[in-house]
């Protein structure tokens, strides 16, 4: 089975820049895109990156997304980091049999 | 602007059923494949199913597939999860999403509490 792994936890201090790894276990992760979303604790999902680098309407441009094809992973870069950037992050994208499939999710703490 | 508003979620017993809305506004539902993901207390996200824009393509991950269907009234602008033989380990929020869309949207989620 398809799955993504990423980091459980990572940390870094407000102004600098964090990045967090979304690794694909089999096939090609640039077979399908990639999603990116942020939770903050008690709220509901936004998305922060879609098909792999998209930014929706209203996602500030401190957030990029990335496909690394050598290592088979995605990351989220985020610049700048705001206290308000504190939150959980999960990758997501698709098997070979169109079944969605999201990375177990990144604690980030800004501190 | 655009909004996914979830609503049928509530208490029920082991082996009863539920239906699940998700009504959207702001943007051409009948336009983007829709998603239902639940995550349980505690838990992170987990993908449920996906219904195509025209209803044709339906999709299910391997622990709610024979018991759970997804479906669309495109004319309501409206999402159904309808879910049976449900089971303690179904308890999480649900919510509906238009994942991987130009919008990404997100509903609020609804609750659903499997307990005897």
């Amino acid at each position: 089975n398809f799955m993504l792994t990423q980091p459980h936890s990572v940390s870094e201090s407000p102004g600098k820049t964090v990045t967090i790894s979304c690794t694909g276990s089999s096939g090609s992760i640039a077979s399908n895109y990639v999603q990116w979303y942020q939770q903050r604790p008690g709220s509901a999902p936004i998305t922060v990156i879609y098909q792999d680098n998209q930014r929706p309407s209203g996602v500030p441009d401190r957030f990029s997304g990335s496909i690394n094809s050598s290592s088979n992973s995605a990351s989220l870069s985020i610049s700048g980091l705001k206290t308000e950037d504190e939150a959980d992050y999960y990758c997501q994208s698709y098997d070979t049999n169109t079944r969605g499939v999201f990375g177990g999710g990144t604690k980030l703490t800004v501190l | 602007q655009v909004q996914l508003v979830e609503s049928g979620g509530g208490v029920v017993q082991p082996g009863r059923s539920l239906r699940l809305s998700c009504v959207a506004s702001g943007f051409s539902f009948s336009s983007y494949g829709m998603h239902w993901v639940r995550q349980a207390p505690g838990k992170g996200l987990e993908w449920v199913a996906l219904i195509s824009y025209d209803e044709i393509d339906k999709y299910y991950a391997a622990s709610v597939k024979g018991r759970f269907t997804i479906s669309r009234d495109n004319s309501k602008n409206t999402l159904y999860l309808q879910m049976n033989s449900l089971r303690l380990e179904d308890t999480a929020v649900y919510y509906c999403g238009d994942l991987g869309g130009y919008y990404g949207a997100w509903g609020r989620g609804a609750r659903v509490t499997v307990s005897s």
